[in-house]
């Protein structure tokens, strides 16, 4: 069982609030990445990590920003919260090797007012 | 660049009536093929993975899945449906393997007792 996780699960708030949702792996997993998921449709990749210090933009635009300074962890930030950015948040890692699968998370639901 | 099509939006079964989920990718080259299943409120399972070798392949919870080349499909298929099943099940394709996944939109599945 892969752990990994998100928190917080869920978060209603503001415009205009910072964000930061947390992503924490204890696998040791080199690869981190974050996805952007909308009911009814697939996963959008919005940022992946190769490892510390190492942050990729993914196929989805986003206005949000990650880091990773640790290897567990792997943070995502939004500046400035609007409503287009609600939606759910899931952090993934995998083990370096290609044909290592993606672990998830539980996800963040994010709601902004 | 790749894509995943699943044509089922939503199915429903009884349970204990045998499941066929449809997916089809579009890849130039040799894909790397997976299904995940995502429970409410949870984050995704990997389910089973394809990259090569035999084109059945067994996954967890007694699922499998056959990769037929000619046809792009990758089609994901239980003998008995358990009510535990029910849930959102989506197939993705890989370029370099198990890293920059292109998702499918879903397919939930209802099972009725």
């Amino acid at each position: 069982e892969a752990d990994i996780y998100q928190t917080p699960r869920y978060l209603v708030i503001g415009t205009g609030k910072k964000i930061t949702l947390e992503c924490s792996q204890t696998m040791g997993h080199d690869k981190m990445y974050w996805y952007q998921q909308d009911p009814g449709m697939e996963l959008h990749l919005i940022h992946y990590s190769y490892g510390v210090n190492s942050t990729e933009k993914g196929d989805l635009s986003s206005e949000s920003t990650v880091s990773r300074i640790r290897t567990e962890h792997f943070p995502l930030t939004l500046e400035s919260a609007r409503p287009s950015h609600t939606s759910q948040y899931l952090c993934a890692s995998s083990e370096y090797r290609w044909d290592q699968p993606q672990h998830f998370g539980d996800g963040t639901r994010l709601s902004i007012l | 660049a790749q894509s995943v099509t699943q044509p089922d939006i939503h199915i429903t079964v009884s349970e204990g009536a045998s499941l066929e989920l449809r997916c089809n990718y579009s890849y130039g080259a040799t894909p790397y093929l997976f299904w995940y299943v995502q429970s409410p409120g949870q984050g995704l399972q990997l389910l089973l993975k394809y990259f090569s070798g035999d084109t059945l392949v067994q996954g967890i919870k007694g699922f499998e899945a056959e990769f037929k080349r000619s046809q792009s499909s990758f089609n994901l298929r239980k003998p008995s449906v358990h009510w535990s099943d029910a849930a959102e099940y989506f197939c993705a394709v890989g370029a370099g393997g198990s890293e920059k996944l292109v998702f499918g939109k879903g397919t939930k599945l209802t099972v009725n007792p």
